[in-house]
């Protein structure tokens, strides 16, 4: 089975630009996680999906947003960037609940100059 | 809030040899999972290992196993007979279990193992 796809790997935007960074998930997931990466505040929580509804949401601005479709697939979309969004973004797939383990996918490297 | 607490930023161990890493918790509920996740430098965040809370039995998963405290509230992992491949940083996670609760990950903030040829 193919595992969790990300992309694109890398990125590089500019301050005030927006972006939109995908996730696949395993095939027959249906929970898919956001999570941002950086070194001064580690790993950060920043929305969950399941069935095409947002189930729980992090302590981020509202310039940080997503979707998923039905065919599990989530995207997530950051408006007006800023320096300090430069960061790996990770997703994380389950099948359905709480019970089901999160497996990664490589992740999408964002720098903003 | 639940929060993981990972004392120790690095750790090193000769190739071979044993080597265990700590991880602290804080938690108001009574049922939860905890893992540890290795992030090699390839960022590719991969699972080693997963506890339920109910269960009082450690997990254990080949050279891996863990030292699960439950009412002292820590979460150990134990690599035995260190490989070269086992570098990483390591990050110690908490989920909660209760219904209706959120299914987010809470880390901690990693311990970075060097493995010593």
């Amino acid at each position: 089975k193919a595992g969790v796809t990300q992309t694109p790997r890398y990125l590089i935007k500019t301050r005030g630009q927006q972006v939109t960074l995908s996730c696949s998930p395993i095939s027959g997931h249906r929970s898919v996680s956001w999570y941002q990466q950086t070194p001064g505040q580690g790993l950060q929580f920043l929305f969950e999906y399941f069935s095409e509804t947002q189930r729980n949401k992090g302590n981020f601005p509202g310039r940080f947003s997503g979707r998923q479709f039905s065919n599990s697939r989530s995207e997530m979309n950051v408006s007006t960037l800023e320096l300090g969004d430069s960061a790996l973004y990770l997703c994380a797939s389950s099948l359905r609940s709480r019970t089901d383990t999160q497996y990664f996918g490589p992740g999408t490297r964002l720098t903003v100059l | 809030a639940q929060t993981v607490t990972q004392s120790q930023p690095e750790m090193s161990v000769q190739e071979a040899e044993t080597v265990t890493l700590s991880c602290t918790y804080d938690t108001s509920e009574s049922d939860y999972y905890l893992f540890w996740y290795k992030q090699p430098p390839s960022r590719q965040m991969i699972l080693v290992i997963r506890q339920e809370a109910y269960k009082q039995q450690n997990a254990t998963e080949n050279r891996f196993s863990v030292n699960f405290q439950k009412a002292a509230k820590s979460f150990s992992l134990k690599i035995s007979d260190s490989q070269l491949g086992d570098a990483a940083m390591y990050f110690c996670a908490y989920r909660s279990a209760v219904r209706g609760g959120s299914e987010k990950l809470v880390f901690g903030k990693g311990t970075k193992l060097t493995v010593n040829p």
